[in-house]
């Protein structure tokens, strides 16, 4: 499969297991803000996003947390599957300035669910 | 089937010899944007088109051109491709104009320069 990154940041869980991964943006005035999942050979592919009027939001058997006062997104997994396992990405949006409309990815979590 | 399209999914070229890697999607977004991506880096972002003949530089631009003539098709040109532009690209497109929705990506087009 694909080599998305060497470094990153590992999650070892096994399958049942509740997940979370972390995610520390750097704009201040980012108002939105997405989740996304690559599996190995494939695109990313949105999961859950939250924008700046929220502090939680909900989907199924995903919750994604925003803290704006320390820059940071979380996003839970819950029940976590062997089909969960893939890199996960934050990405963050702003509405206005310099940045509008450009989007910024984090450089990823590998997620890896042992059966 | 709602879906972004890219092609080649697999090219290698020599450096300078130009090329464009093609990108449709077929859902109406307004938004379209170009991404490689490289081990250790993530995700960067290109290009970026809010509509029609509206782009931006995203974070990495440089050696790269892009066109929106027309809502459906966002091409990504290297005009003298370099062995630093081997990588793996995306493209997306998302309905909102701002990208301030989900959006769909394509399968990738993995790129090599020699």
């Amino acid at each position: 499969g694909e080599s998305v990154g060497l470094h990153l940041p590992t999650l070892s869980v096994q399958e049942g297991d509740n997940s979370i991964i972390n995610c520390a943006y750097s704009n201040s005035a980012s108002d939105y803000f997405i989740w996304y999942k690559q599996e190995s050979g494939k695109g990313p592919q949105f999961i859950i996003d939250i924008r700046s009027n929220m502090d939680k939001r909900q989907g199924q058997r995903v919750t994604v947390l925003l803290n704006k006062t320390v820059k940071h997104l979380s996003l839970q997994i819950a029940a976590t599957q062997p089909g969960d396992s893939a890199v996960y990405f934050c990405a963050e949006n702003a509405a206005g300035g310099t940045s509008y409309g450009k989007l910024t990815f984090g450089q990823g979590t590998i997620l890896t669910v042992h059966p | 089937e709602a879906q972004v399209t890219q092609n080649p999914r697999y090219l290698i070229t020599v450096t300078g010899k130009k090329l464009t890697v093609t990108c449709s999607q077929n859902m109406n977004h307004e938004y379209m944007s170009w991404y490689r991506q490289d081990p250790g880096l993530g995700l960067r972002q290109i290009y970026y088109s809010m509509n029609v003949e509206v782009t931006d530089k995203g974070d990495v631009p440089e050696g790269y051109k892009v066109s929106r003539k027309e809502k459906r098709n966002f091409p990504l040109i290297l005009e003298s491709p370099s062995p630093n532009q081997t990588s793996l690209y995306f493209c997306a497109s998302s309905l909102s104009e701002t990208g301030h929705t989900e959006a769909f990506f394509g399968q990738g087009t993995r790129l090599t320069v020699v």
